[in-house]
């Protein structure tokens, strides 16, 4: 398996642009993660989905953030307008089933950078 | 609402010596999860270990296991032998049982750095 998958792994934009960070999740996992990773906040979960459906949204800081999940293997988090203090590295994370030990997998991020 | 605490922002070991990472959690749930994941300079996030509340058995993977002290809210990860490769940030993070929820809470890191 590949494991998660998320694009770009750099982004680099102007502020007032707009921002898709995309994530395909490990094929038969039920729940989807978005997290956001700052010197300042540390690992903040942003949203997460259970098939497919947003369950949890409260971490989303602003209306800028949007997340949506349209099938089984595809998610977005779109930025607009970005801001310089959204820069950060983004994670999606997806794990299986309702086990709560179970592990979350991570993807290798996207860092944002907003000039 | 539940805090994770690591109050060592960095920690240095020997190679081949053993170290040992502080965490503290504070909850007044009774059933829960607490593990601890290596961010290394790749930026992956790499599950290390994970243990039960209700487990009084503190769980061991390889050179890698844990203290973990219920009654205190302590979770402390302890490296073995340690080894170049083990050089990472390490995150405590705890999720609440009971299938109420599936955040995991991080605390905000510890940088270890291993010596050759």
């Amino acid at each position: 398996d590949a494991g998660v998958i998320q694009s770009p792994r750099h982004e680099v934009t102007e502020m007032g642009q707009e921002v898709t960070l995309r994530c395909k999740p490990i094929s038969g996992h039920d729940y989807l993660f978005w997290y956001r990773q700052t010197m300042m906040r540390g690992l903040e979960l942003l949203i997460y989905f259970n098939n497919n459906v947003p369950i949890d949204d409260s971490g989303m800081p602003e209306d800028r953030f949007s997340a949506k999940m349209p099938n089984a293997s595809f998610s977005t988090l779109k930025i607009q307008p970005s801001e310089p203090r959204d820069s950060a590295v983004y994670f999606c994370a997806s794990r299986p089933g309702t086990d709560p030990l179970s592990e979350q997998f991570f993807g290798p991020g996207t860092r944002l950078t907003v000039l | 609402a539940q805090t994770v605490t690591q109050s060592q922002p960095e920690m240095s070991v020997q190679e081949a010596e053993t170290v040992t990472l502080s965490c503290t959690y504070d909850t007044s749930e009774s059933d829960y999860y607490l593990f601890w994941y290596k961010q290394p300079p790749s930026r992956q996030m790499i599950l290390v270990i994970r243990q039960e509340a209700y487990k009084q058995q503190n769980a061991t993977e390889n050179r890698f296991s844990v203290n973990f002290q219920k009654a205190a809210k302590s979770f402390s990860l302890k490296i073995s032998d340690s080894q170049l490769g083990d050089a990472a940030m390490y995150f405590c993070a705890y999720r609440r049982g009971g299938g109420a929820t599936n955040k995991l809470i991080f605390g905000t890191g510890t940088l270890l750095a291993v010596q050759p």
